[in-house]
């Protein structure tokens, strides 16, 4: 399977502690991205690459969070000091980087904050 | 306004039936628009894109008003897999920014 992969599926983690997911785009895809969805909501953005280059981050996105992307094709999420307000599908998507782009998404890592 | 505005549903609907969906988007400098399908726990798909002058893929036609901001996504002879949450997704700045995500539609088709 050459899609986007995530890992892992699903974490369950206790409030204040740290985590971090993993993303692995389609192998040819320059851009990727990182968006939040709760349930009965659409995908929210927080952050995308183009390559390594980390071109937008919403302000949503506290500074409990980073994404890094460095060499331009996997890349991680790391949320610190983890809060129930955290709990959500943290879904990864990629793309080539085209104009009206189709982004292809990983199938998510549910996070549940205890 | 909300940036991309969708009414979340549900929509029952029966076999058969035609149904259709709108959306509102708050920029009117925005420039590509799509319909994503997600089933329950799954990831978004791309349904279509929605060009000016309107555009059906079998089924599904898409639609775009750019005067009123609006566009909508209009299923004919629903079937029980048409099932699902429809997204409304813009690119509401424009250019090389990431694409923003209605809150959804949800649709159950009924045998």
């Amino acid at each position: 399977d050459t899609g986007v992969s995530q890992d892992p599926r699903h974490k369950i983690t206790k409030r204040g502690q740290n985590v971090t997911f993993r993303c692995d785009p389609i192998s040819e895809h320059n851009r990727l991205y990182w968006y939040r969805q709760t349930l009965g909501q659409g995908p929210e953005f927080l952050t995308y690459f183009q390559n390594e280059a980390q071109l937008e981050k919403s302000r949503l996105l506290s500074d409990r969070f980073s994404a890094e992307r460095p060499k331009g094709s996997f890349s991680t999420l790391e949320i610190q000091r983890t809060e129930q307000g955290d709990s959500a599908m943290y879904l990864c998507a990629s793309s080539l980087g085209t104009t009206n782009e189709k982004l292809f998404f990983g199938s998510g890592t549910q996070l549940s904050v205890l | 306004r909300k940036e991309v505005e969708q009414d979340p549903g549900p929509f029952n609907v029966p076999e058969g039936a035609t149904v259709a969906f709108n959306c509102t988007y708050s920029n009117s400098a925005s420039q590509s628009f799509f319909w994503y399908r997600q089933d329950c726990r799954k990831e978004p798909k791309l349904l279509m894109s929605v060009y000016s002058s309107g555009n059906e893929d079998g089924r599904f036609t898409a639609q775009l008003n750019r005067a009123s901001q609006y566009i909508s996504l209009l299923i004919r002879d629903s079937k029980l897999s048409d099932s699902a949450t429809y997204l409304c997704v813009v690119n509401l700045r424009g250019g090389n920014t990431p694409l923003v995500f209605g809150k959804g539609t949800r649709l159950s088709v009924i045998a």
